[in-house]
Parts: structure tokens; sequence; C-alpha cells
């Protein structure tokens, strides 16, 4: 049974770069196949999926967010990161990392997500 | 890419039947059977009910039930109970390894 856990900064600066991480259990990040994600919930807002890494470390990311979005894998560590550049206040929301199934594409295991708020 | 199309909020009384809709377009939804919906009530995690359209996971009620028509997709909630007041969200592959969201319906059980 797989488990993911998201972590990092609650609280991150206006045009700074917001950092989290999601620590996969039960299961490798490496495994072949294996997609993960990147989806965020603002307050009072809908999800918006944030973009996916393949188990080989190729990314998949939103045209709204491309330019700003780095998703990255540590297969020593077993898990995988979000980094998202220049924020402001709309990037505030809960984050949450979630395994999207490669062949049926829906999101089976989600992290409890993580709220992350940017001040000025 | 734009979230698929939901509306903002639907309502009806227990053992009710209500549907929800999930309009894309011919690169997302039209073009991939692969079409799943999530339950959200607030504070936690998001609940897988439909996949592929229509699959239910183990354990999900056979009172959910989805389908799609050209580039729309559907969730019926059937024998509505009051423990099925939620935000809804369906979400579609839209090719390369993308998907894209709705934009959310806020479920009332009256």
């Amino acid at each position: 049974q797989l488990q993911l856990q998201e972590s990092g900064p609650g609280l991150v600066k206006a045009s700074e770069t917001l950092t989290l991480t999601c620590t996969v259990s039960g299961g490798s990040v490496s495994t072949y196949s294996y997609y993960w994600g990147w989806i965020r919930q603002p307050p009072g807002k809908g999800l918006e999926w944030i973009g996916n890494i393949l188990y080989s470390g190729t990314t998949y990311s939103n045209p709204s967010l491309n330019s700003r979005v780095t998703i990255s894998v540590d297969t020593s560590k077993n898990h995988f990161s979000l980094r998202l550049s220049s924020v402001t206040a709309a990037d505030s929301a809960v984050y949450y990392c979630a395994r999207p199934q490669s062949s049926s594409w829906v999101f089976d295991y989600w992290g409890q997500g993580t709220l992350v708020t940017v001040s000025s | 890419q734009s979230a698929l199309t939901q509306p903002a909020s639907v309502s009806g009384s227990p053992g009710q039947s209500i549907t929800i809709s999930c309009t894309g377009t011919s690169s997302d939804v039209g073009s991939y059977n692969l079409v799943s919906w999530y339950q959200l009530h607030p504070g936690k995690t998001p609940k897988v009910l439909i996949f592929e359209i229509r699959k239910r996971p183990s354990g999900v009620s056979n009172r959910f039930s989805g389908s799609k028509s050209g580039n729309t997709a559907s969730l019926t909630i059937s024998g509505l109970q009051a423990e099925d007041e939620a935000d809804y969200y369906c979400c579609s592959y839209a090719g390369s390894s993308t998907v894209v969201f709705g934009g959310g319906t806020k479920l009332t059980v009256l």
C-alpha cells in the first residue's frame, strides 16, 4: 500500500521559490512506468493539476505554470519534489502530491495535503 | 489547457438522484475514455469514485455511476444520502502525460 506525505514550509515570501517534497513509502519512486504528480487547491477554489514526473525523470507540467515549475525525483531518498518560482499570493493553496496510474490516469494515492501561504 | 466545465452547484433531496456534468473538448474528454471523478470533503483527502469513465474502485458504493457522450462526461449519484454532501471534481487525460481538472461542483443534500 503506497503512502505519500508532503513536507515543506507553510509560509513563503512573495517572489521567492516554494519548495515541497513528497516522501513515498510502501513503494519505490523509480518503479518502471510509475508517474508522480502535484496538484493544488487554492482556498475556495478548485483542484488544479501542476505537473507530473515519470520514474525516469521526464516531466510534464501545466502550461499555465510551465515556466515556473520544476519537478524532480530523488531515488536515493525515495521522494520527489516541486519547486515553484516567483510565487505570488495566487499561489497560496493546499498542495497535494499524488500518484496517477499510467494506464487509467486516475490519481489513486494522495498525500494528506499541505497548506502553503504566500506572504507579502 | 482550460479547466473542464462543471456546474458550480447541484442539490437534491435524500433518496433522489442527481447528475453532475463535466464538459471538455475533443482534445481531452472527447478523445480519451480516461475520465475520473473525485469526492472532496472539507479537510479530507480526495476520494476516487470513478475512473475510466464508469469503473468503480473497490469499496465505492454502486450508487455512484459514470458515463460519457461526446465531449461531456457525467457522474450520477442515486439514492442521495446526507453523507454525499461534498465537492465533486472530474479529471480527464489530455494527452502527452497531462491531465486537466474540472472547476468542481458543490453538492447540497436538502
